[in-house]
């Protein structure tokens, strides 16, 4: 089955980059999505088609491409920003949705 | 404003049922459609399928079909998930989600289904 690999974890002072990695274990790649999940909350569109920003997001956030890896980087990190991040696509066999493991932001 | 509003916690026994309700409100319920997304505590998120809220035919993803029913009102814009014969495995946080041409716009805020003796 088609999976989307993440690191469990990132840590970043403030005012650092942040960048959080998702691999695709096969091609042909489909579009990518990031989710930001805080704690107790639902989770929340970030970014879509690999690299596009919904309105009101940030522009701190911003999403690339590369081959099978799709990252996320947060320029600029602030301490709001410390959450969970889960990249999401779908397998082009059966276009049945796939989620990233997650990655827990730690803002030092 | 658009939003996706779910039913209240609930707390249920082994082998009972239960109903999860998801009310659109801010578009046009049918031209989208409503996908459901289970979180287990402390886990990841797990896409559990999709129903085309037009035709009202549901997509069961590996592992959520047998148990897990979707369904629609569709003269209230309400979704449903039913969930039947419930394990404790099954406790978890289940998620409706509207699929827009972007992504999984807009969320609602989560019900938790907690399956204890």
């Amino acid at each position: 089955s088609y999976e989307l690999t993440q690191p469990p974890s990132v840590s970043v002072s403030p005012g650092q980059t942040a960048r959080i990695t998702c691999s695709a274990d096969a091609l042909p790649k489909q579009y990518v999505y990031w989710y930001q999940q805080k704690p107790g909350q639902a989770p929340s569109l970030l970014i879509y088609k690999d690299d596009e920003r919904p309105s009101g997001i940030p522009e701190r956030f911003s999403g690339s491409s590369s081959g099978t890896t799709v990252t996320l980087t947060i320029s600029g990190v602030q301490a709001e920003d410390e959450a969970d991040y889960y990249c999401q696509s779908a397998d082009s066999s059966d276009s049945s949705v796939v989620f990233g493991g997650g990655t827990k932001l730690t803002v030092l | 404003q658009v939003h996706l509003v779910q039913s209240g916690s609930e707390l249920k026994k082994p082998g009972a049922s239960v109903k999860v309700s998801c009310k659109a409100s801010g578009y046009t319920f049918t031209s989208y459609p409503l996908n459901w997304v289970r979180q287990a505590p402390g886990q990841g998120l797990e896409w559990m399928g999709w129903i085309n809220t037009n035709t009202e035919n549901p997509t069961y993803a590996q592992g959520f079909t047998g148990r897990f029913v979707f369904s629609l009102d569709t003269s209230v814009s309400t979704a449903y998930l039913q969930i039947t014969s419930l394990k404790a495995e099954d406790t978890a946080v289940y998620y409706c989600a509207k699929e827009g041409n972007d992504g999984f716009d807009i969320w609602g805020q989560g019900t938790m289904v907690t399956v204890s003796s």
